[in-house]
C-alpha cells in the first residue's frame, strides 16, 4: 500500500521553463511534507519542505504548494536549469513510527 | 556542525560472501539512523531504523541485518550476499522534520 505516490517515473522540460513535480500521498495524518533531489551514484539531498499548516513555501526558485483536501502536493521550479536534471523525492513524515514514507521518484530532464 | 561518512564508496562481492558496510555520524548525539537501499531504477527502500543503541528496527524481512555497537555507528551486514542485494545503500540520521543521507555505498554482487 503505497502512502506517497509519485505517478510520473520521468519529467522533460526545456531550460527557462517550469518544472511542476506532482505527489500526492493517503494519510490524512501526515503533517510535514518534503522534497529531495538525488544525483546518480549520491544520497539525496534535502531541497525543501511544508508543514500541513502551511500551503505554499517558497526558496528561490522552488515552491512548494500542498493542496490538504486533495492530499496533493506539486514542487514548482522556475526558471528551470540544466542543473535541476536529476530523481526528485516526495516525502511524508511518520515520525509516530520515527519514519519518513517516501515516494517513487521522478526522473527530470531538463532540456538546452 | 554534523556529518554522515559511509564506507566503502563501492563494493563489489560474490554470491554467498559476507557484507558489512559501515556508516558514522559526527557532531550530534543519540540520533535515529536509517539503513535505506536503492535498487536500479526504484524508489527508496527503507532497510532498517534505530533510534538508540542496540536498538534495531526491520522494515522488510531479508537476508540483511543491521547492529548499533556505539551511539553515532551503524553497522549492515549479511552473512551471505544473494545476487538480488546489489543495489545502492544509503545511511541517513534525523534532525527534526528532516532526515540527512551520507553518500552512499554502490554494492554489485556478481
Amino acid at each position: 500500500d503505497q502512502q506517497v505516490k509519485q505517478n510520473s517515473p520521468s519529467l522533460s522540460v526545456q531550460e527557462g521553463r517550469i518544472s511542476i513535480l506532482n505527489c500526492d500521498y493517503t494519510n490524512s495524518m501526515f503533517d510535514y511534507f518534503l522534497w529531495y533531489k538525488k544525483y546518480p551514484a549520491e544520497g539525496p539531498t534535502f531541497l525543501i519542505s511544508i508543514s500541513s499548516i502551511k500551503d505554499k513555501n517558497e526558496d528561490g526558485r522552488f515552491t512548494v504548494f500542498l493542496n490538504k483536501s486533495a492530499k496533493h502536493l506539486s514542487l514548482h521550479i522556475v526558471p528551470s536549469q540544466p542543473g535541476d536534471s536529476a530523481v526528485y523525492f516526495c516525502a511524508a513524515s511518520d515520525w509516530s513510527n520515527y519514519q519518513l514514507i517516501w515516494g517513487a521518484g521522478t526522473k527530470l530532464i531538463i532540456k538546452p | 556542525s554534523q556529518t554522515i561518512h559511509q564506507w566503502p564508496a563501492t563494493l563489489v562481492q560474490p554470491v554467498g560472501s559476507p557484507l558489512s558496510l559501515e556508516c558514522t555520524v559526527e557532531g550530534t548525539s543519540n540520533p535515529n539512523l536509517y539503513w535505506y537501499r536503492q535498487a536500479a531504477g526504484r524508489g527508496l527502500q527503507l532497510l532498517f531504523y534505530s533510534v538508540g543503541i542496540g536498538q534495531i528496527s526491520s522494515e522488510v524481512p531479508q537476508n540483511l541485518s543491521a547492529s548499533r555497537p556505539q551511539d553515532r555507528q551503524f553497522i549492515l551486514s549479511s552473512k551471505k550476499l544473494l545476487l538480488s542485494d546489489s543495489g545502492f545503500y544509503l545511511c541517513a540520521w534525523r534532525r527534526g522534520n528532516e532526515q540527512f543521507f551520507g553518500p552512499g555505498t554502490r554494492l554489485t554482487v556478481l
